[in-house]
């Protein structure tokens, strides 16, 4: 199946200091990658769509220049959180889109597995 | 209304049992439907996928979707303790690259040695 890794898995930084994430799919390509956050025991939320070589589509509340989202190849994505503050700790998911290799589309959409951060 | 309704649970059965997880959701639009199952602290894993209505089955997993009565579930068989996990129901309207998937809230299941 369509893999998807995240680096890091797990960081720390200090309030006011930035943190970047990066989404790949190692086995296939991805036009779209999405971002999510989930709070401990709470469902998924949709924090942008990422398309590659333009611009990201963020949903209602969350801060693009908070946020900052580059999707600069077919296979990654990487998500910044800038000024972090603790409020932004979180585990952060990324999810892309198997669009297949043989001229069909797929609707499945792969989970990589999380980044967990914490803002001290 | 919320788009995809989803017991959270949590939901506890004996070892062996039959599992039976459901989400409704509102709009008869949606096309795809999708079962994801997430561990704690890890991403959620993709199980089954079905397109309109009727079932699919995967070894002990088997997926249903009744778009007259806009329900979908989940049946999980021979239940193992290795299934404890979150389960997430998710559907989508388009067969879109760019059309994010809408997700139920998730439903805990614990099965007990």
């Amino acid at each position: 199946g369509a893999v998807v890794s995240q680096h890091p898995s797990r960081v720390i930084c200090k309030s006011g200091t930035s943190v970047k994430i990066e989404c790949r799919s190692l086995d296939f390509q991805a036009t779209t990658m999405f971002w999510y956050r989930q709070f401990p025991k709470q469902s998924l939320m949709l924090m942008a769509t990422s398309n590659e070589g333009s611009k990201a589509t963020y949903e209602q509340g969350v801060e693009k220049d908070k946020f900052l989202i580059n999707h600069a190849s077919l296979t990654l994505s990487t998500l910044t959180v800038t000024s972090a503050h603790p409020e932004d700790s979180s585990f952060y998911i990324c999810s892309a889109r198997d669009w297949g290799t043989s001229g069909y589309e797929r609707y499945e959409q792969y989970f990589g597995p999380g980044t967990r951060l914490t803002v001290t | 209304q919320k788009e995809v309704e989803q017991d959270p649970g949590p939901l506890s059965v004996p070892e062996g049992a039959i599992v039976s997880l459901n989400c409704t959701y509102s709009n008869s639009a949606f096309q795809y439907f999708m079962w994801y199952r997430q561990y704690s602290r890890k991403g959620p894993e993709l199980l089954m996928y079905t397109y309109s209505s009727g079932n699919k089955e995967d070894g002990r997993f088997t997926a249903q979707v009744d778009k007259s009565s806009k329900y979908i579930s989940l049946f999980i068989r021979d239940s193992q303790p290795s299934d404890s996990a979150t389960y997430l129901c998710a559907m989508s309207y388009f067969n879109s690259g760019n059309t994010p998937l809408v997700f139920g809230k998730g439903t805990r299941l614990s099965v007990i040695a």
